[in-house]
Parts: structure tokens; sequence; C-alpha cells
């Protein structure tokens, strides 16, 4: 049982460019979301899913996008990297009242 | 809307000593609070959970949080730290049924010393 997968573990990019994290759950879970890891700002939540097709802004969405076309899968893309978006980001997934399960991240460099 | 506070960005402990990491939170309606543990360079494991019920939550590894409604307080405590045990710890609420909308607190670094 794999839990929360997420590709790759380590990226960098330049200014302007685009690309996409991926974030893959054999559980079966309902709920997947997205947050972003700051030095001092602890996790911030960037968009969630509450199932296939359905998603929605979290705390900091702007630059980010989603979609959940499947009950597995929830990829988060950057359109036009920035220096700001340098973070640690992390995908979750629980199902109903169950607490989150977290992937090992994606640790993302904009230079 | 809810917010978490951590009141103590880093507790350095000697091993075998006591620890109480703090954490306040606000909200007006039901709340469910969690702590994870972040060690380094892996994601977020659950260290114990509030939902209901009793207001002491045992947790793993002989972590323990009392939940105080009046004094609106999470606080994790562990009676004898290892050296294992240095990470960082987040305090975790939301208010209502959505666990996947949690709000965390900014952390609290656990550095034990032999």
């Amino acid at each position: 049982n794999a839990g929360v997968t997420q590709t790759p573990k380590f990226q960098v990019l330049k200014t302007g460019q685009s690309m996409t994290l991926q974030c893959a759950q054999d559980m079966n879970h309902e709920y997947m979301s997205w947050y972003r890891q700051d030095p001092g700002m602890g996790l911030r939540l960037i968009h969630y899913s509450v199932g296939a097709g359905i998603t929605d802004q979290g705390e900091v969405p702007n630059g980010y996008n989603v979609s959940r076309s499947t009950t597995e899968d929830f990829p988060l893309r950057l359109l036009s990297a920035a220096p700001s978006q340098t973070s640690v980001y992390f995908c979750a997934s629980s199902y109903r009242n169950s607490p989150l399960h977290f992937g090992n991240g994606t640790r993302l460099t904009v230079t | 809307a809810q917010s978490v506070t951590q009141l103590d960005s880093q507790v350095p402990v000697f091993e075998e000593a006591p620890v109480e990491l703090r954490c306040n939170y606000s909200s007006s309606v039901s709340v469910y609070l969690f702590w994870y543990v972040q060690y380094p360079n892996q994601g977020l494991q659950l260290l114990l959970k509030y939902l209901s019920g009793s207001t002491l939550v045992k947790g793993i590894n002989g972590f323990e949080a009392e939940f105080n409604k009046s004094q609106t307080s999470f606080h994790l405590r562990k009676p004898s730290v290892h050296i294992s045990d240095t990470a960082e710890y987040f305090c975790a609420g939301n208010s209502g049924g959505s666990n996947y909308k949690l709000t965390f607190g900014k952390g609290t670094l656990l550095t034990v010393n032999p």
C-alpha cells in the first residue's frame, strides 16, 4: 500500500517555466489537497478537492491550477513559475472525517 | 475563521526531560484538533487527534495532548523525550467536519540534546 505518492521529489525551474507536480493516492480517499510549506509559515492550503470533478481554492491559490479527473490523481500546475513559488509542496488525502495522509513532498526551486 | 498559534518556534531540551509544546486555537464552532510531526526531509505524520469525547488524547511514541476548551488550548506533552524525538511539530485545526481544510500553526522545532 503506497499511500500518497508525489513526483518529482526535487525540481529546479527558471522563472516563467511551467510544470506539473504529480500526486496519486491508492486509498480511495474522497478528499485531496495541496499545501505549501515555507520556513516559519507552517503549511498553507493552496487548493483542495472533495471528489472527482470538484475543486476549490484554499488560502494561497494564485499562480496555481488544479484538476481532478479521477479519484486517485490530483496534479498541481504552475503555469508561469515565479521565485515566490520556491517552496516545499505537500499533497494530502483523507476520507470523510479521517485525518490527512501526507505525501513526502516536492522541493521546488525557482531561479 | 479558525486560527492556530504555536507559542514557541523552538524548544531545546535534554534527553529524558519532560517537554510541553504549546498550541492555542480560536474558533466559534466545534473544533477538531491535530498534532503532526515532521522528521527531516519527510512528510507529516499524525501524532494524535481530538475529535470529541475525552479531553486527554494519547498518541503514538508516548505523546499525549489535553484539549482545554476554556483556555482554547491543545498542548502536546511527553514525560521523557529521546534523541529520536528531534523533529518539527505542527498543531492543526479546523472548524466543522472539513478535515481536508486544516489550518496549521507555524511549527515548533523540538531539539533533544544528549
